[in-house]
């Protein structure tokens, strides 16, 4: 059964720095790998999709990089602004999306 | 221009009062996605329709129950809400030809509350 991790829970960080969040799985067997933001009280917003036989994928200050051998991805945040501020999800799709818990993301002005 | 769309975005209900949420897309996608969020954990699938096939997730319980007229739109539907149905409800779709390995697109979601 695939299950997703990711730490932290919480991040606080201040404006400017760079960051990474991290995202572990347990089944290497995936197609893809999502990262997603969710402000409060709010749907969710995808931000990158990593396909399996990818490494990595950028937008913007955003880069997110996959790793299925060691079943790890990673969500680079560069510059981090007060908008940033949000829980980010990764999901993973071996059949069907299957979502971390989440980093809830707080970046002070 | 929104291309996932859910109504409505807050819904109050009864305890044992059915209740419908819909969700509305202009992708012109075939796949549509219902999930549940409750507050503070990750999304968990209900169902899911590829254009007119049902797929109901193993420990989905029967309260709940989806249709889809056509492709635009997917209801849900929870016959007799409890006090633990209280959540999010997010409506994804996202493209054909197999649909798993598409990217999905989600709706601002319906918050739900049973009093």
């Amino acid at each position: 059964k695939q299950e997703v991790t990711q730490i932290p829970a919480a991040l606080s960080v201040p404006e400017g720095e760079n960051l990474v969040l991290n995202c572990s799985f347990t089944d290497s067997a995936i197609y893809n790998l999502q990262w997603f933001r969710q402000d409060p009280g709010k749907g969710l917003t995808s931000l990158l999709l990593i396909q399996s036989s990818q490494r990595e994928q950028t937008s913007g200050r955003l880069n997110a990089s996959l790793d299925k051998s060691s079943g790890r991805s990673t969500l680079y945040i560069a510059a981090s602004q007060p908008g940033d501020s949000a829980t980010y999800l990764c999901a993973v799709m071996g059949g069907k999306l299957i979502f971390g818990q989440g980093t809830e993301l707080s970046v002070k002005p | 221009d929104a291309m996932v769309i859910q109504n409505p975005r807050y819904q109050v209900t009864q305890f044992g009062k059915p209740v419908t949420l819909s969700c509305s897309q202009t992708l012109n996608h075939n796949v549509m996605y219902w999930y549940q969020q409750k507050s503070s954990q990750a999304p968990k699938l209900l169902f899911h329709y590829y254009d007119k096939d049902f797929n109901n997730e193993a420990d989905t319980p029967d309260n709940f129950q989806s249709r889809r007229p056509n492709t635009s739109f997917c209801f849900l539907d929870i016959r007799s809400p409890g006090l633990g149905d209280a959540a999010m409800y997010l409506c994804a779709t996202s493209r054909g030809a197999g649909g798993w390995t598409d990217t999905q697109y989600f709706g601002p979601g319906t918050r739900l509350t049973v009093l």
